[in-house]
Parts: C-alpha cells; structure tokens; sequence
C-alpha cells in the first residue's frame, strides 16, 4: 500500500541550527500538509501545500518556517533558527484533494537543544 | 474556530469488550476524521465521514451533524487495538483535532 514517507525519524539539533524535515507524499496525491504534535500536547496544523504554492498556513507557521517542493517526489519543511520550543513531532501528510481521506507519515521527532 | 472535545480521556477496558469513544465540535462542519497514534506516533487515518454510518472490520464510527457529534465504536477489543484514538473536523478549513482519547485494553 502506498505511503507517505519520512526523514529523518529523529534529530537532535542545537538552538538556533537550521533543520529540514523531509518528505515524501504519496505519487498521486495534490495536496501536502505539515502538522506539528508538542509532547503531550494536540496535534496541530501548520501548513497546506497545493500547485506549487501555500495554500494555507497557521499562525505557528511565521518567518522562520518554509516549505518546498524542489523535485516532483519531495516536500521539504525548513526550520532556519531553531529554538527550544520547536520540539514536537512533525508529521507530513498528503491527500488527493480537499475533503478527501489524509494519509499521514509516521512521523519526524525534532528535539532541540 | 471550532473547539473539538473527546471523551473519556483515557479508557481501559477488557480484551472482548465493546469500546466507545465520542467526539463533539462546536461548529459544523464538512467532515470529520477519526485517527489512530500508534504507541511510536505514527497518525493511520481510520475513517473520514461527513453523515451516517461507516464500518471497517470491528471499528465503526457514526456522526450526527445536528447533534456536532460522532462516536467510534469498537467491537469485540483486543490488545492491539490499545492506541490514542484522535478526531478532527474540518470545515474546508485546515483539521482541528482533538486531545486523543487513550485506549488500553487488557488481556
């Protein structure tokens, strides 16, 4: 069964040290999403990803967060500074389109230090 | 923004017992999602329903869009199925989840 694939699946990082998360979605699907779990906390959204450009963004999602799509199989997530509180599971996912059934990577543990 | 509440929080239940965890969400919506987190993290979407009724095996989830509520039921539990069980509704909007509903279920 096709699935939505992640790396690394943890990486301890210095403040400050910039850090990509990389993905890559499921072939066919359109439409790409970054989520983001604290430990202990909800999930919570951060960013949608359609034709090439952010479709959506949450308030989490300020300067020091970017998305790309540098080739037709993977969606990256680049944190440029990290700091101590962007410590979570970060979770790609990726859907055929709106309103369809979202299939999620199995996640990328960020532990800054 | 809508507020998406599960309940219980956490649920232990015996191998062969029926299980079920309810959702409720303050402002409609176009679909709701129920999620299984593994014990290692990794979400497996389980079902993505917008009314009535769905069935997968010995899992089965309703919603009552009047009511902002939908329930998951699980038939006949077994230890594999211990996870956190999480919704998540949207309304064309970017998914709002819930706090997970942690199921152990003993043999």
């Amino acid at each position: 069964e096709p699935e939505v694939t992640q790396t690394p699946s943890h990486q301890v990082t210095q403040m400050g040290q910039e850090v990509i998360l990389r993905c890559v979605p499921i072939s066919n699907h359109l439409y790409f999403y970054w989520y983001r779990q604290i430990l202990g906390q909800k999930v919570e959204f951060l960013v949608s990803f359609y034709n090439n450009e952010i479709s959506e963004k949450s308030e989490i999602f300020d300067d020091q967060f970017s998305v790309e799509r540098p080739d037709g199989s993977n969606f990256t997530l680049k944190i440029r500074s990290t700091k101590l509180e962007d410590s979570a599971m970060y979770f790609c996912a990726s859907s055929t389109g709106q309103g369809n059934t979202i299939y999620f990577g199995e996640g990328s543990w960020l532990t800054v230090v | 923004k809508n507020e998406v509440e599960q309940s219980p929080q956490n649920l232990t239940a015996q191998e062969g017992e029926f299980i079920t965890i309810n959702c409720s969400y303050s402002v409609g919506i176009s679909a709701l999602h129920w999620l299984q987190q593994h014990p290692g993290g990794g979400i497996v979407s389980l079902f993505m329903l917008s009314s009535g009724k769905k069935k997968h095996g010995r899992l089965i989830a309703t919603i009552n869009i009047q009511e902002k509520h939908s329930s998951l039921h699980i038939t006949a539990s077994h230890p594999r199925d211990s996870a956190v069980y999480i919704c998540a509704v949207t309304g064309n909007t970017p998914l709002v989840f819930g706090k997970g509903t942690r199921l152990s279920v003993i043999a």
